[in-house]
């Protein structure tokens, strides 16, 4: 059964820090996995998606690496500012195509002025 | 990017009572839409997989009658609880998923409805 964890549960950055939020998960047999904001009772924000067979994504400040074999991914945010406040959710994507997603229990990140 | 939008984003009632839980893709045709739920200060369970035209599937543990799901066409689900309890008071979020006209098969979130049973 895939589990998919997230290390720290909570983090308070001062603004301008670099940070890396981290994602491991337990069967490597995955087709992707996506990382996603959320804000204090919203919905999803899709921030980077990478498939299976790739090994980083880039958006703007914003960096997601994969590492199938261990099992890992992170999440780097280079520049933090306080509005890059909120809940951070990694999410796996089952094999076979499925679209199902297995998330983690999220990292909630506090950037201060 | 894609839009997927859910009503109503707020509902209080009763206990006893059943609710329906709407979930549109606006610009694009999802071939299958998600239910997740969330209780507070936790991650998002997947509920049922929801498919155009045939009968969803449950994840294990959650019990079919209870909420019922109907996916009418590409672009709607409806998730409906039925004799609601306090203990079904919840953040339930859809995501809707193409499969094949998107790059790289994203799934894209609703901003949620906070189910509230007294």
């Amino acid at each position: 059964k895939q589990e998919v964890t997230q290390i720290p549960a909570a983090l308070s950055v001062p603004e301008g820090e670099n940070l890396v939020l981290n994602c491991s998960f337990t069967d490597s047999a995955i087709y992707n996995l996506q990382w996603f904001r959320q804000d204090p009772g919203k919905g999803l924000t899709s921030l980077l998606l990478i498939q299976s067979s790739q090994r980083e994504q880039t958006s703007g400040r914003l960096n997601a690496s994969l590492d199938k074999s261990s099992g890992r991914s992170t999440l780097y945010i280079a520049a933090s500012q306080p509005g890059d406040s909120a809940t951070y959710l990694c999410a796996v994507g089952r094999s076979g195509n499925t679209g199902k997603l297995i998330f983690g229990q999220g990292t909630t990140l506090q950037v201060k002025p | 990017g894609a839009v997927v939008s859910q009503h109503p984003s707020r509902v209080i009632c009763k206990s006893g009572t059943s609710v329906k839980i709407e979930c549109r893709s606006l610009d694009f045709q999802a071939t299958t839409m998600f239910w997740y739920r969330q209780f507070p200060k936790q991650s998002l369970m997947l509920m049922a997989t929801s498919n155009e035209g045939s009968k969803a599937t449950y994840e294990q543990g959650v019990e079919k009658d209870k909420f019922l799901i109907n996916h009418a066409s590409l672009t709607l689900s409806t998730l409906t609880v039925t004799s609601a309890h306090p203990e079904d008071s919840s953040f339930y979020i859809c995501s809707a998923y193409s499969g094949v006209a998107r790059s790289y098969n994203e799934q894209f979130f609703g901003p949620g409805t906070r189910l509230t049973v007294l």
